[in-house]
């Protein structure tokens, strides 16, 4: 069952804000979202968590909603070496990270 | 990356045969982990560890083994039980409430 809902692809233009959605409707009260994106070839790449309240680091923002049923990934001036798989990934408990076949990000020059 | 270590980065193996993927990390961290993954596919666990001589099942552990007699080692064996052995394998330290971070990955290809 899945855990975390992304659309399968996604291009952006260079320069511009690149918006990553995600659903996870069945979160749990203590439950993290995490983001994650992999280059092709290459291992994932921590990006960014948050609980409830929006975050925001040297590489991107995080608002997750009110009801935390969704959240959003913010790249805010994507450039071409963004273009990368994102991973949206909700914890289930224990020591599992699940990860989905996320979202492939494509920036446009 | 950055503290994480696999070797090596592309292994080639005939049908049949066992092989022993490595994963070494100097960030003292108790939990490692490793994953696979198939083109197009996202990552999946095979086994985990918290602490030094312990270890549990992932969602696809049925022909891998591993061991952790080191903090600093999980080295992943992947035996002639595996029938499609042929992936990305993915190796990562963290703990269970904090982000993990990953190695740079192996590429096994089975001939």
């Amino acid at each position: 069952d899945a855990k975390t809902t992304q659309p399968t692809s996604m291009d952006c233009a260079e320069g511009r804000a690149a918006n990553l959605p995600c659903n996870h409707s069945t979160i749990s009260g203590n439950e993290y979202v995490y983001w994650y994106r992999q280059i092709h070839s290459q291992g994932p790449q921590y990006i960014i968590h948050g609980l409830k309240n929006n975050e925001t680091n040297e590489m991107a923002s995080l608002i997750i909603t009110e009801d935390r049923k969704s959240s959003t990934l913010i790249l805010p001036h994507a450039t071409l070496r963004d273009t990368a798989v994102y991973y949206c990934i909700v914890r289930v408990g224990g020591n599992q990270f699940y990860f989905g076949t996320g979202t492939s990000l494509t920036v446009i020059p | 990356d950055g503290g994480i270590t696999q070797s090596p980065k592309y292994l080639f193996r005939k049908e049949g045969q066992n092989v022993t993927l490595s994963c070494e990390q100097n960030l003292n961290h108790d939990a490692m982990y490793w994953y696979r993954q198939d083109p197009g596919q996202g990552l999946r666990l095979i086994y985990y560890s918290q602490i030094v001589n312990d270890f549990q099942k992932g969602d696809i552990a049925e022909g891998y083994s591993v061991s952790r007699e080191k903090k600093e080692s999980f080295p992943l064996t992947v035996t002639s039980a595996q029938k499609n052995p042929t992936a990305f394998y993915l190796c990562a330290i963290g703990s269970s409430y904090n982000e993990q971070f990953f190695g740079p990955g192996t590429r096994l290809t089975v001939l």
